[in-house]
């Protein structure tokens, strides 16, 4: 069965602090890996990724994945309270036609 | 571009009741998806389309959910005789063909409470 896992669950940091977020996986037949932003209501598109090592950056998100350990990991420097939000990751699996998604990670960040 | 939209946004029914949620994707999203997520939970997976064609069905949906997509265009998800486990918010999200999987564009969802 297809399987995504996220770590920490949860994580409570300052404002200012640089956080990493992990997902891994076991899927079968592969396609790509996403992470998005969910706050109250509809998740948010971050990233996608389908090759190994290539890293993504947006502002101070940035994403790389690992396709030889099946893992991926978020990063986010210089945090901000804006940033608060529970982060999902999912795989695309079958050519595109399904998404599974992990359980999130809930970031909080204090002032 | 006006995003994906859903409707009601909030559902409370009585158990036994039956629902149903409409969505409506972004105009040239040929995929459209349903999820379902409870609290402190990813999203988990209910049906896909292709257009009109419902290509894959989640092995834990009940029989009392069906989905349908008339023309390919909007979708309705109908739960019939509703049970308290059923509460949960429902994600609609759509997405463009792509050979490398373009990404859900979702919804703000129905939040479904079954008293």
């Amino acid at each position: 069965e297809d399987k995504v896992v996220q770590s920490p669950l949860s994580l409570v940091v300052h404002e200012g602090d640089t956080v990493t977020l992990n997902c891994s996986y076991e899927v079968t037949n592969f396609r790509s890996l996403l992470w998005y932003k969910q706050e109250k209501k509809a998740p948010t598109f971050l990233f996608m990724l389908t090759s190994s090592g290539i890293e993504k950056k947006s502002g101070r998100l940035s994403s790389i994945l690992d396709k030889k350990e099946l893992f991926s990991i978020l990063n986010i420097t210089a945090t901000q309270t804006g940033d608060s939000a529970v982060y999902l990751c999912a795989v695309s699996t079958s050519y595109g036609q399904n998404f599974v998604f992990g359980p999130g990670t809930r970031l909080s960040v204090l002032p | 571009d006006t995003g994906v939209s859903q409707d009601p946004r909030h559902k409370i029914t009585k158990r036994g009741q039956n629902v149903t949620f409409r969505c409506d994707p972004i105009s040239e999203h040929n995929r459209l998806y349903w999820y379902r997520q409870t609290l402190g939970q990813g999203p988990e997976f209910l049906t896909y389309f292709q257009n009109e064609a419902q290509l894959e069905k989640s092995r834990l949906l009940s029989d009392r959910f069906s989905a349908e997509r008339p023309k390919g265009s909007f979708s309705t998800l109908e739960i019939q005789r509703t049970e308290q486990g059923d509460s949960a918010m429902y994600l609609c999200a759509s997405s463009s063909p792509d050979s490398l999987g373009s990404p859900l564009h979702f919804g703000n969802g129905t939040r479904l409470t079954v008293t």
